[in-house]
């Protein structure tokens, strides 16, 4: 079946560090890919997404490329504050299997002052 | 516009009860699905509505879990005789169609069963 492998965390940072979070995916079909987010007390956000092979997405300086020939999509910024500090959730979703989210298990990143 | 709402955000049940969750769509928004975080099994979807109907209820984990949806908006996830493993914070989400991309959730309810 479908599935998303990401780094197990917690990953902890200092301000203003590069951060790079891994994901990698299994699918039957062509999916599409997202990032979402959780910030500490809120609901998942998306946090940007690619729908097709060399697609970047990018966000709040987030950026994350879909990879076909690796099948991965890692999650990068360049420099991390504070309020990034949150659980990164990678998943995938492909139309023709119902259109649901499959998730991978979570990072969770604290960024330090 | 509001988001996708759920109730009650939080619930405390006994074993072997009863519990009914609420969700409220974005408002035209024909999609909408059921998720559940667990710490032992992560982010699993539930089952996905499109309208009224419910074209996949693969991720429901027993007969105990049903669903229903009623004029193409609330839902209500019911969980029958409830065990402890329920215990999970259920996230509620919808999408302007089952088509679209984007998925927005709710805030989830967080379900302790005792």
């Amino acid at each position: 079946g479908d599935s998303v492998t990401q780094m197990e965390g917690p990953v902890t940072l200092s301000e203003e560090a590069f951060l790079t979070i891994n994901c990698t995916y299994t699918a039957t079909g062509y999916p599409s890919l997202f990032w979402y987010v959780q910030y500490p007390g809120e609901g998942l956000q998306l946090l940007l997404k690619a729908t097709k092979a060399d697609d970047k997405g990018s966000n709040k300086g987030f950026e994350a490329t879909y990879r076909k020939e690796t099948t991965s999509f890692h999650l990068e910024k360049g420099s991390v504050q504070v309020s990034d500090s949150a659980v990164y959730f990678c998943a995938l979703r492909i139309s023709a299997a119902g259109n649901k989210l499959t998730f991978g298990g979570g990072t969770r990143v604290l960024v330090k002052p | 516009g509001a988001g996708v709402s759920q109730s009650p955000s939080n619930k405390v049940t006994e074993k072997g009860k009863d519990v009914e969750l609420r969700c409220d769509p974005i408002s035209g928004h024909t999609a909408l699905y059921w998720y559940r975080q667990s710490l032992g099994q992560g982010l699993e979807f539930l089952i996905y509505f499109q309208g009224n109907s419910a074209p996949d209820k693969s991720g429901l984990p027993s007969d105990r879990f049903s669903a229903e949806r009623t004029g193409g908006s609330v839902s209500t996830l019911t969980i029958q005789r409830t065990q402890q493993e329920d215990s999970a914070v259920y996230l509620c989400a919808s999408s302007l169609s089952g088509s679209t991309e984007t998925q927005y959730f709710g805030p989830g309810t967080r379900l302790l069963v005792l």
